[in-house]
């Protein structure tokens, strides 16, 4: 079965610093998506970033970047020139891509702060 | 428009009582789903249905049921709520081949 951890309950930042999230996942699989979600306190999940396991290269939107490791099963998001709107719960999710109807495996969460 | 909506946003009732929440998708996709986020905020998948088949039952007491009237649609039906119910549940949904799950609000549960 496949597992996703993230190793940091909270972290914090200063505004416009960067911070970086960690992220580890196992998995047999070979072929298969890794997400970064946000839960700002509204509760409402929304998609920051997604990387394609059969891609090398790293994801960005905007802000937001990710380093993919494949090899040592690592995938992690930063945050470059933080903002307060950045303050919220970030989730690493997995899903295989093998199959219809396949499900997000999330991780525990990282409560992100960000200080003025 | 909202693309994935639940009702109600908030529900609060009592141990024993049965509640359903439904959830409705406008987007056309081939897969819903209902996940649980427990107090701790540990998002977990319930159930998955594809083109109103059934994929995905996790390991969930039976006192929860979906039901999934035709694609755009997955309620939830819990029987005999007990107080560890309380959680917030989340409908999404997705097409076919595509990566992104559509979320909907979400709706607090809460069993007292």
């Amino acid at each position: 079965a496949q597992t996703v951890t993230q190793s940091q309950p909270e972290m914090s930042v200063q505004e416009a610093e960067t911070v970086t999230l960690s992220c580890t996942y196992d998995t047999s699989e070979s072929d298969y998506y890794l997400f970064w979600y946000k839960q700002p306190p509204s509760r409402q999940m929304i998609l920051v970033i997604r990387q394609e396991a059969y891609k090398q290269q790293n994801a960005t939107e905007n802000r937001f970047s990710v380093n993919f490791q494949k090899a040592a099963k690592s995938f992690s998001l930063k945050i470059s020139d933080s903002q307060l709107g950045d303050a919220a719960m970030y989730f690493c999710a997995y899903r295989s891509a093998n199959q219809a109807g396949t499900a997000l495996i999330f991780g525990k969460g990282t409560t992100l702060s960000v200080s003025s | 428009d909202t693309a994935v909506s639940q009702t109600p946003k908030y529900l609060v009732t009592q141990m024993g009582n049965d509640k359903s929440i439904k959830c409705e998708q406008n987007l056309g996709h081939d897969t819903m789903y209902w996940y649980k986020q427990d107090s701790k905020k540990f998002l977990k998948i319930m159930f998955s249905y594809n083109n109103k088949e059934l994929i995905i039952n996790e390991t969930v007491p039976n006192r929860f049921s979906p039901k999934s009237p035709d694609k755009a649609h997955l309620n939830l039906h819990i029987n005999s709520l007990e107080l560890g119910d309380s959680a917030v549940y989340f409908c999404a949904s997705r097409r076919d081949y595509s990566y992104e799950q559509y979320f909907g609000p979400g709706t607090r549960l809460t069993v007292t």
